[in-house]
């Protein structure tokens, strides 16, 4: 039973460029959530995602970020214009109402 | 005033101690606690899940929370250096927890000495 896979897990951009990270749920789950951990901080939340709907956007940053999950695939976080402060690990997380259930990761650096 | 506190540590601890780790909120909406575990570099894994006030158990954890005084409690018998890792307390306005953004403590380092 296969957890909630993220990829790539480690991901490195430029100053201007685009980010794509990639979260497929564990096997039944329908709900998604992304999660920022900057250095020295705590897990926060930016996004909740059902199939095709955004349910709560409310810890996204106004610019640059967005969100999707599209009927078939897996949910993406995008972050445009990529700047050092975005330097950070992002987690997805997925349930099925249930207690939320975490990946492993994307490290995404910005030089 | 931070809607969660925890306090980071680092908490060192002897092999065999227990070891209680503690988050207090200011938010009364909260009605879901959980508390997760992360190893370094890699993904939080949920260890444990309440939403009543009061104790519960499972195997050498022992999650409290206490409502009156939102103040939430981790407990870990029988501590092994396989312990060592950073817990993050997380609470949820929802029932469940799963229908809602999760609000995380920082996190407290805890270390096992052998």
């Amino acid at each position: 039973n296969a957890g909630v896979m993220q990829n790539p897990r480690h991901l490195v951009r430029r100053r201007g460029q685009e980010a794509r990270l990639r979260c497929s749920p564990m096997k039944g789950h329908s709900h998604v959530y992304w999660y920022r951990q900057l250095p020295e901080e705590g897990l926060k939340f930016m996004v909740y995602l059902q199939k095709e709907n955004i349910i709560d956007e409310s810890g996204m940053p106004k610019e640059r970020f967005s969100a999707e999950f599209p009927k078939e695939g897996p949910s993406i976080l995008r972050i445009q214009q990529v700047v050092r402060g975005d330097s950070a690990a992002y987690f997805c997380a997925s349930s099925s109402l249930e207690t939320q259930y975490f990946g492993p990761g994307t490290r995404l650096l910005v030089l | 005033q931070k809607e969660v506190e925890q306090d980071p540590g680092p908490l060192s601890v002897p092999e065999g101690a227990i070891v209680s780790l503690n988050c207090t909120y200011s938010n009364s909406a909260f009605q879901y606690f959980m508390w997760y575990r992360q190893y370094s570099r890699k993904g939080p894994e949920l260890l444990m899940y309440t939403y009543s006030s009061g104790n519960k158990e499972d195997g050498r954890f022992t999650a409290q929370v206490d409502k009156s005084s939102k103040y939430i409690s981790l407990f870990i018998r029988d501590s092994q250096p396989s312990d060592s890792a950073t817990y993050l307390c997380a609470m949820s306005e929802v029932t469940g927890g799963g229908a809602d953004g999760l609000t995380f403590g920082k996190g407290t380092h805890l270390i096992i000495q052998p």
